[in-house]
């Protein structure tokens, strides 16, 4: 079963502007992670913040992690046609070592 | 830069025939993981290998799915008597079994994965 579930399932937005992904979890985590997925291609991970952490940057990314209401978010800032993909969230358990993925959201830049 | 190669990437077969996938990962990661991932979803856990050790095992595995990782290095994910429900993109990843303890598993790196088509 899946653990996170992403919003918006599908989003579509012009070249430049900034795209929102949402994440809900159900269970305690040690980490959540961000992947993005190019049609009929393997996972990449784009980013990981701990428990502990409330935000993250990295290059036009940022990404927010809110334990108490079990959910996160990835902005993707100025966005580009070459950032059209599937992305992902996945949570780390507390105990165990496997990655449980969400549904995905599919963004797609038009240019 | 070799990363997690996965062979073969496209597999077609009939109904009841067996197949079977390989994973090289990343030579140096000791975790690997499968995954099952259909059109639309996300992926999904099948099962998890610290070094030669099968440590977790997915209820979604049913019998006719083995996987192995005989010495610690590549792994074979084998399914019996072929389903159309199968049918399905087969995932790899590798990882340094060092992130571990209070922050748990870190970043997975994924080969490109292994679609498998049952007619």
């Amino acid at each position: 079963s899946q653990q996170g579930e992403e919003d918006p399932q599908a989003l579509s937005i012009q070249e430049g502007e900034n795209a929102t992904m949402n994440c809900s979890y159900k269970t305690s985590i040690n980490n959540l992670q961000w992947y993005r997925q190019n049609s009929g291609r393997g996972l990449v991970h784009l980013i990981l913040i701990r428990s502990n952490e409330r935000e993250k940057h990295s290059g036009r990314l940022r990404v927010t992690l809110d334990t108490s209401k079990k959910s996160s978010s990835l902005l993707i800032t100025a966005s580009r046609a070459a950032d059209t993909a599937s992305y992902f969230c996945a949570t780390g358990p507390t105990s165990g070592s496997r990655l449980t993925f969400g549904e995905g959201t599919q963004l797609t830049v038009n240019p | 830069d070799t990363g997690v190669s996965q062979d073969p990437r496209h597999k077609i077969t009939k109904r009841g025939q067996n197949v079977t996938f390989r994973c090289d990962p990343i030579s140096e990661h000791n975790r690997l993981y499968w995954y099952r991932q259909t059109l639309g979803q996300g992926p999904e856990f099948l099962t998890y290998f610290q070094n030669e050790a099968q440590l977790e095992k997915s209820r979604l595995l049913s019998d006719r799915f083995s996987a192995e990782r005989p010495k610690g290095s590549f792994s074979t994910l084998e399914i019996q008597r072929t389903e159309q429900g199968d049918s399905a993109m087969y995932l790899c990843a590798s990882s340094l079994g060092v992130f571990s303890g209070r922050y748990g598993t870190g970043e997975l790196f994924f080969g490109e994965g292994s679609r498998l088509t049952v007619l």
